[in-house]
């Protein structure tokens, strides 16, 4: 079975610039997360898409958002990039709804802004 | 505002030894916690999920329990390993559908 992927590996943006990240599921998951992985700050919540709706969202401005397809695959934008954006980006996903799955992690994409 | 710990923040063991990871949460609204393992620049490995209503779950050489009321879980690592040499996460869903990590203890096992 295969797992969750993430494209790019690796991206590298100007300040200013949009980026946009790619995430697919585990066959079979329907909900989503996204997570920020700085240096030195932790694993910090995005956002949780779930059959399609937005469920949930971090403490992060409005420049970050996303969706989810309709095959349950999901993106990442981040608008209007700032330095301190670099950082790992990690997608989870998980059988639908928050509270009973465990959650699966992709490998990640490396954001670099310039 | 949920908030979570880990302690210690790093520890390193000689190879065969058994430890104890701990984790410590402010709010026992929680649904679950995970814990995960992750090893430099990559993704998280699931490592065992425990339900709210659960006290424990127990994979090969791993055992993690959970004690809502006092905010507490632990890690139990039997017979460790070089290759358990990773950073260890855990996490917990909270009342209002977000997951919160804790920042990590880093182990390393010495052969």
């Amino acid at each position: 079975e295969a797992g969750v992927t993430q494209s790019p590996t690796h991206l590298i943006k100007t300040r200013g610039q949009q980026a946009t990240l790619r995430c697919s599921p585990i066959s079979g998951h329907t909900s989503v997360y996204w997570y920020q992985q700085a240096l030195g700050l932790g694993l910090q919540f995005l956002l949780w898409y779930d059959e399609g709706e937005e469920r949930n969202r971090g403490n992060f401005p409005p420049r970050f958002s996303g969706r989810q397809f309709p095959n349950y695959s999901s993106e990442l934008n981040v608008n209007a990039l700032e330095l301190e954006d670099s950082a790992l980006y990690l997608c989870a996903s998980s059988l639908s709804g928050l509270i009973s799955y465990e959650q699966y992690f992709g490998p990640g994409t490396r954001l670099t802004v310039t | 505002k949920q908030e979570v710990t880990q302690i210690p923040a790093a520890l390193s063991v000689p190879e065969g030894e058994n430890l104890v990871l701990n984790c410590s949460f402010t709010d026992s609204a929680i649904y679950n916690l995970q814990w995960f393992r992750q090893d430099p620049g990559k993704g998280l490995t699931s490592l065992l999920l425990i339900q709210s209503s659960q006290r424990e779950q127990t994979s090969g050489r791993l055992n993690a329990s959970l004690d809502k009321s006092s905010g507490r879980s632990t890690l139990y690592i039997a017979a460790s390993q070089p290759g358990d040499s990773a950073t260890y996460l855990c996490a917990v869903v909270t009342g209002g559908f977000k997951t919160i990590f804790g920042a990590g203890t880093r182990l390393f096992v010495k052969a």
